[in-house]
C-alpha cells in the first residue's frame, strides 16, 4: 500500500480567489493522479500529473483552471484557480502501484481536501 | 466512453442482513477494483480482481468478476454498522492505461 497525505484537508474560500492544495507519498511513484469528488456523486478524474512533464488533463479540464505540478515522484500540487461554489467539492490525490503487482491496477487514496466556495 | 453502473444507488438494511451491490458495463475491463468510502475520508481499496470469474473473500464480504470482466458484484453477509459507508467500483482499461473509470457508488446504511 501507500501512505498519502494531504494538505490543507479542508479549506472555506472566498470566490475569484485560488487555493493549492498539496499531495505528498511516502514513496517514490510513477503515477500520480487528481479527482474531484462533487457532494454526493462519485470520483471524476481531473488529471494525470506526469514527473517532468505537464499534466495529462481529462475532458473539461484545463490546465488554467487547474494548474498541477509534479516537482518529483513523491509529491504533486493541484491549484483551484480563480474559484467559484460551483468548485466546492472533494480534491483527491490517488496514486498507481500496478508495478508492483502483477496484472493488478491498484490506485491508493488520499484523504481528500474538502473546499468550500463561498 | 466507458461507463460503470452500478446498482443500487442507496441501500438501507438492518443488521445482520445480507446484501449484494452490482456493477455492470458494456465495456470490457483488465481489472476491476472495490472501494469503501466513509465520510471525510478517501475511498479505501477493498479489492482488485483480475481473471474473469474470479471470487475473491475478504471476511464476510465476497467480490466476483463476471466471466466476461465486464461486470462485478459484491455481497456481503450478516451486515453490521461498521459496514456503513459508499462502495465504489472502479474499472481499468485494457491496453495498459492506469487510468480508472468509476462508478457513481452504492450509499450503504447498516441500522443497529
Amino acid at each position: 500500500s501507500a501512505v498519502i497525505s494531504q494538505k490543507p484537508s479542508r479549506d472555506i474560500c472566498q470566490r475569484g480567489t485560488s487555493l493549492t492544495i498539496q499531495c505528498q507519498v511516502d514513496s517514490q511513484v510513477t503515477m500520480m493522479f487528481w479527482y474531484r469528488q462533487q457532494p454526493g456523486q462519485s470520483l471524476t478524474l481531473i488529471a494525470t500529473a506526469n514527473q517532468g512533464s505537464e499534466a495529462t488533463y481529462e475532458s473539461g479540464f484545463v490546465i488554467d483552471k487547474f494548474p498541477i505540478s509534479r516537482p518529483n515522484l513523491t509529491f504533486s500540487t493541484l491549484t483551484v484557480s480563480n474559484m467559484s461554489p460551483e468548485d466546492s467539492s472533494i480534491y483527491l490525490c490517488s496514486v498507481d502501484r500496478a508495478g508492483t503487482m502483477t496484472l493488478e491496477e491498484t490506485q491508493y487514496f488520499g484523504p481528500g481536501t474538502r473546499l468550500l466556495v463561498l | 466512453t466507458q461507463l460503470l453502473e452500478q446498482s443500487p444507488q442507496f441501500l438501507s438494511i438492518q443488521e445482520g442482513e445480507n446484501l449484494t451491490v452490482y456493477c455492470n458495463s458494456s465495456s470490457v475491463f483488465s481489472s476491476l477494483q472495490w472501494y469503501r468510502q466513509e465520510p471525510g475520508e478517501g475511498p479505501v481499496l477493498l479489492v482488485t480482481v483480475v481473471t474473469g470469474g474470479e471470487v475473491k473473500k475478504l471476511k464476510r464480504l465476497t467480490f466476483q468478476f463476471g466471466d466476461a470482466r465486464k461486470d462485478s458484484s459484491l455481497h456481503i453477509t450478516a451486515a453490521q454498522p461498521g459496514d456503513t459507508g459508499l462502495y465504489l467500483c472502479a474499472g481499468a482499461t485494457q491496453g495498459g492505461s492506469e487510468k480508472l473509470v468509476f462508478g457513481k457508488g452504492t450509499k450503504l446504511t447498516v441500522n443497529p
